[in-house]
C-alpha cells in the first residue's frame, strides 16, 4: 500500500514567519511531487510541482525534495493570514495516478 | 476557459436513491478522475479514466460506476445511495504532456448527503 504521511496540525505560525510543512512517502519509484492548497469548503488548488532533488522556488513558496530520504517539504516565507488553509502533499502513484496525504492545517495569526 | 466544472454543487438523497454526478473539462486533458473527501481521510480515488474509452477502479470503487462519455466528460453514478456515501466529491483532470503530465486540476466539488 503506497502511503503519503503528513502531520495533521494545526501548525500555528505568526504573521511574517516561515511556515514549514513536511511530507514523507513510501514508494521509492515516485517521480512527481505536488503541493495543493485547500481553503475550507473549497477544492484543492495546485501551488507547486517538483520533479528533481533540491529546491524549487516560486514567489514566497519553496518546495524541497529529497528522494533518498523520501521526503518533500514546502516552505512559505513571510506567512500571511491568507495562507491559512490545509496543505495537501501528493505523490505520483503510477500510471497517471496521485496518492494524497491527509493534509496539514496551517493557521497564520496576526 | 472554465477549467473543470461539476454539477450539481449540492445534493441530498434518501437511502436507495440513485443519481449521477457530472464533470466536464475544457483543457483538452486526456485523464480524468473522481475522488471523495471525508474529514481526516484526505482525498481517496474512486475511479479514473486514463484516456477516452478507458476506465479503471481506484482505491474505493464499491457502490459507484463511471462513464467516460467523450474526452471532455466523465460522470459518476451512485446506483443505490447509502449513508456511507455522504461526502464531498471532486472531479479532476490532467495530461498536458511532459513533466506536467501528472498535474491534476480540480473542479469545485459536489457536497452529497445521503439520509
Amino acid at each position: 500500500q503506497k502511503e503519503v504521511e503528513q502531520n495533521s496540525g494545526p501548525l500555528s505560525v505568526p504573521e511574517g514567519a516561515i511556515a514549514s510543512l513536511n511530507c514523507t512517502y513510501s514508494d521509492r519509484g515516485s517521480q512527481s511531487f505536488f503541493w495543493y492548497r485547500q481553503y475550507s469548503g473549497k477544492s484543492p488548488e495546485l501551488i507547486m510541482s517538483i520533479y528533481s532533488n533540491g529546491d524549487k522556488e516560486d514567489g514566497r513558496f519553496t518546495a524541497q525534495l529529497n528522494k533518498a530520504s523520501q521526503y518533500v517539504s514546502l516552505l512559505i516565507r513571510d506567512s500571511q493570514p491568507s495562507d491559512s488553509a490545509t496543505y495537501l502533499c501528493a505523490v505520483s502513484g503510477g500510471y497517471n495516478k496521485l496518492i494524497f496525504g491527509a493534509g496539514t492545517r496551517l493557521a497564520v495569526h496576526p | 476557459n472554465a477549467g473543470v466544472t461539476q454539477t450539481p454543487k449540492f445534493q441530498v438523497l434518501k437511502t436507495g436513491q440513485s443519481m449521477t454526478l457530472q464533470c466536464a473539462q475544457d483543457m483538452n486533458h486526456n485523464s480524468m478522475y473522481w475522488y471523495r473527501q471525508d474529514p481526516g481521510m484526505g482525498l481517496r480515488l474512486i475511479y479514473y479514466s486514463a484516456s477516452e474509452g478507458t476506465t479503471d477502479k481506484g482505491e474505493v470503487p464499491n457502490g459507484y460506476n463511471v462513464s467516460r462519455l467523450n474526452k471532455r466528460e466523465f460522470s459518476l453514478r451512485l446506483e443505490s445511495a447509502a449513508p456511507s456515501q455522504t461526502s464531498v466529491y471532486f472531479c479532476a483532470s490532467s495530461g498536458l504532456g511532459g513533466n506536467s503530465y501528472n498535474e491534476q486540476f480540480f473542479g469545485p466539488g459536489t457536497r452529497l448527503t445521503v439520509l
